[in-house]
């Protein structure tokens, strides 16, 4: 079953911040975060693989919270180079052979 | 370093048609996968490999094979082509569960 992702779109200002969040029915073992823009692969970001961790990317942040099986993705003082769209992926602590995607957040950064 | 590489780029089949994708990596990954992507759908798992000689399925795994003979390739067959295959297929491959995806440039196939 697919995480779930929220919100499904968000457009802001050069400057803003967004929250991007993911949660799932499942326990967890790890949750990815990608970025794919138009026309190109998904690139990766960042991996959190403990229940509370906080990792940092530039100014693109995450933290997961494994009781709640929900992780979420902060996006501080935004670029025009932040636009795309936002995937998480999870892997279920049942196995973690497996990433399964949810269906994406499209932010577009304007001037 | 060349990555993750698929082949072909574009492809359009008449249904009823079979082609194979190909999938090959030189990071000497175990973890090999086949993504689809349709709009508003995000990407769906076909197939994964976890070894050489390994397949499992995935969300998706109805109308397409998969192989593993070799370490570095993982093929996607297409066996009789169907309109609603139509979608951007990606390759992804990992060295073990917890680690990251590396993904292909992607195959857009389009079934007429």
């Amino acid at each position: 079953q697919q995480p779930v992702q929220s919100p499904q779109a968000v457009i802001l200002r050069e400057g803003e911040d967004a929250v991007i969040n993911c949660s799932s029915s499942k326990a967890l073992y790890s949750v990815h975060w990608y970025r794919q823009k138009h026309g190109e692969a998904p690139v990766f970001l960042m991996i959190l693989l403990k229940g509370g961790e906080q990792k940092g990317h530039e100014k693109i942040s995450a933290s997961f919270n494994e009781k709640k099986q929900q992780s979420s993705l902060y996006l501080t003082a935004s670029q025009l180079s932040y636009s795309g769209t936002y995937f998480c992926g999870t892997e279920d602590s049942g196995g973690y052979q497996k990433v399964t995607f949810g269906t994406g957040t499209k932010l577009q950064v304007i001037p | 370093n060349a990555g993750v590489t698929q082949t072909p780029k574009f492809r359009v089949l008449k249904t009823g048609q079979s082609m194979t994708l190909l999938c090959a990596q030189d990071m000497n990954h175990e973890y090999m996968y086949w993504y689809r992507q349709d709009p508003g759908m995000g990407l769906r798992l076909i197939h994964y490999s976890v070894g050489e000689g390994t397949t499992a399925k995935g969300e998706v795994p109805d109308g397409y094979n998969v192989s593993r003979l070799k370490k570095q390739n993982f093929l996607l067959g297409l066996e009789s082509a169907a309109p609603s295959q139509t979608s951007v297929y990606f390759c992804a491959s990992r060295t073990w569960g917890g680690q990251p995806q590396h993904f292909g440039d992607g195959t857009r196939l389009s079934i007429l």
